[in-house]
């Protein structure tokens, strides 16, 4: 079956625009993530859903981030007035549920540049 | 102090060699735990959960020590295919997911 997705796989802006990035899940999965990884880092954790709800949005950067799901399917994460710093890859993931033991399946990620 | 604290490496070894990598985690809540690869620009990917009496997977044994708070990965036999960067995983309260920055394998011929 189809993995996760995302769109668009590059993302080239400028500073101070807006962008919108988008994630379909697995189907039937009702939990996404939202991470974010910088150049040679490691994840970090932004957000995420169950359902279309989301518990917790203290891993956000800042007020300029944005997230939101839909049908429990499409997700988007919105990036307000771009800064140099959000450049990163920006990674997706879902899992069957909010569970102790679920595997995350990840998308291939949206690169983002922001000039 | 981050909350999940890994060696960044590399580890060099050769075909064959047995090699083992650790990570310390901070929030003693913590749930869950992982091992998961990724691959140079690549994704992500699971590569075992680890249960707090110790699992094995082929090649791959994990361990958790819930008094110190670490975690071990033991590979052994490493083959060429195993070059990447481990990753450990905790699962904190309210489900929020923490993962390490990696420790980087590189095994030669």
């Amino acid at each position: 079956g189809a993995g996760v997705s995302q769109s668009p796989s590059n993302k080239v802006t400028e500073k101070g625009k807006d962008v919108e990035l988008r994630c379909d899940p697995i189907s039937g999965h009702t939990a996404l993530y939202w991470y974010r990884q910088r150049l040679g880092q490691g994840l970090e954790f932004l957000i995420y859903f169950q359902g279309n709800s989301a518990p917790d949005k203290s891993g956000l950067p800042s007020d300029r981030f944005s997230a939101e799901r839909t049908g429990e399917s499409v997700s988007t994460l919105t990036i307000q007035r771009t800064q140099q710093e959000d450049s990163a890859v920006y990674l997706c993931a879902s899992s069957l549920a909010i569970l102790l033991y679920n595997e995350q399946f990840f998308g291939p990620g949206t690169r983002l540049t922001v000039l | 102090r981050k909350e999940v604290e890994q060696d960044p490496g590399p580890f060099n070894v050769p075909e064959g060699a047995t090699v083992a990598f650790n990570c310390t985690y901070s929030n003693s809540a913590s749930q869950s735990f992982f091992w998961y690869r990724q691959d140079c620009r690549k994704e992500p990917k699971l590569l075992m959960s680890v249960y707090s009496s110790g699992n094995e997977d082929g090649r791959f044994t994990a361990q958790l020590n819930r008094a110190s708070q670490y975690i071990s990965l033991l590979i052994r036999d490493s083959k060429l295919s195993d070059s990447a960067t481990y990753l450990c995983v905790t699962l904190g309260g309210g489900f929020k997911t923490i993962f390490g920055a990696g420790t980087r394998l590189f095994v030669k011929a």
